[in-house]
């Protein structure tokens, strides 16, 4: 079964700074899906980014980018220009067939 | 371009009850998810449908079952509530998401808060 952790339950980084977030998964598959989510305060779910393990080039979104290890079936999330706005509980999620969603990751940017 | 929906917001239910909530998805998505979130917890994967049959399921109770419609929307029903059911439970939509196939993006509603007293 696939599994996702992330072993930083909280962090915290000063604004304008940088921070990275953490991922391992467990997978026997070779084609998957792999997606940070970011939930603030109001609860509801947005996508961060996404990337698709058959592509070697880490994907990036503006100030976020992603280090994607698949031999080490690693993924982490890194934020540049860390703004107040990006305060929230961040996930990371393994997609194939269905998705698993690791325990969360909270951030707090402080001024 | 309307997103996903989600109602009722919050519901307030006693042990033993049944609930019903519901979800639209994103306009031209044909898949919809479900899962539950418990407080402090990342979600859990409750079910998947696609075509109106349920495709892929998590390791939940059958008190957990659900439905699509033609139009897309679903519902999810959960019977003789618990306490341990309250949660946030948040609907997902996406494209194309037969077992098997691509998983594409999924993207989620607002959610809604289930307190069972």
């Amino acid at each position: 079964a696939q599994t996702v952790t992330q072993s930083q339950p909280e962090m915290s980084v000063q604004e304008a700074e940088t921070v990275t977030l953490s991922c391992t998964y467990d997978t026997s598959e070779n084609n998957y899906y792999l997606f940070w989510y970011k939930q603030p305060p109001s609860r509801q779910m947005i996508l961060v980014i996404r990337q698709e393990a058959y592509k070697q080039q880490n994907a990036t979104e503006n100030r976020f980018s992603v280090n994607f290890q698949k031999a080490a079936k690693s993924f982490s999330l890194k934020i540049s220009d860390s703004q107040l706005g990006d305060t929230a509980m961040y996930f990371c999620a393994f997609a194939y067939r269905d998705m698993r969603f690791g325990a969360g990751t909270r951030l707090t940017v402080k001024p | 371009d309307a997103g996903v929906t989600q109602s009722p917001t919050h519901l307030i239910k006693t042990r033993g009850q049944q609930v019903t909530l519901r979800c639209s998805p994103k306009s031209g998505h044909d898949t919809v998810s479900w899962y539950q979130q418990a407080l402090g917890q990342g979600p859990q994967f409750i079910f998947q449908y696609y075509e109106e049959e349920e495709r892929q399921r998590g390791n939940f109770p059958d008190r957990f079952s659900g439905h699509q419609f033609p139009n897309y929307s679903s519902e999810l029903n959960v019977n003789a509530l618990l306490l341990g059911d309250s949660a946030l439970y948040l609907c997902a939509s996406s494209f194309g998401g037969l077992a098997g196939r691509r998983t594409d993006t999924q993207y989620f509603g607002p959610g809604t808060r289930l307190t069972v007293l």
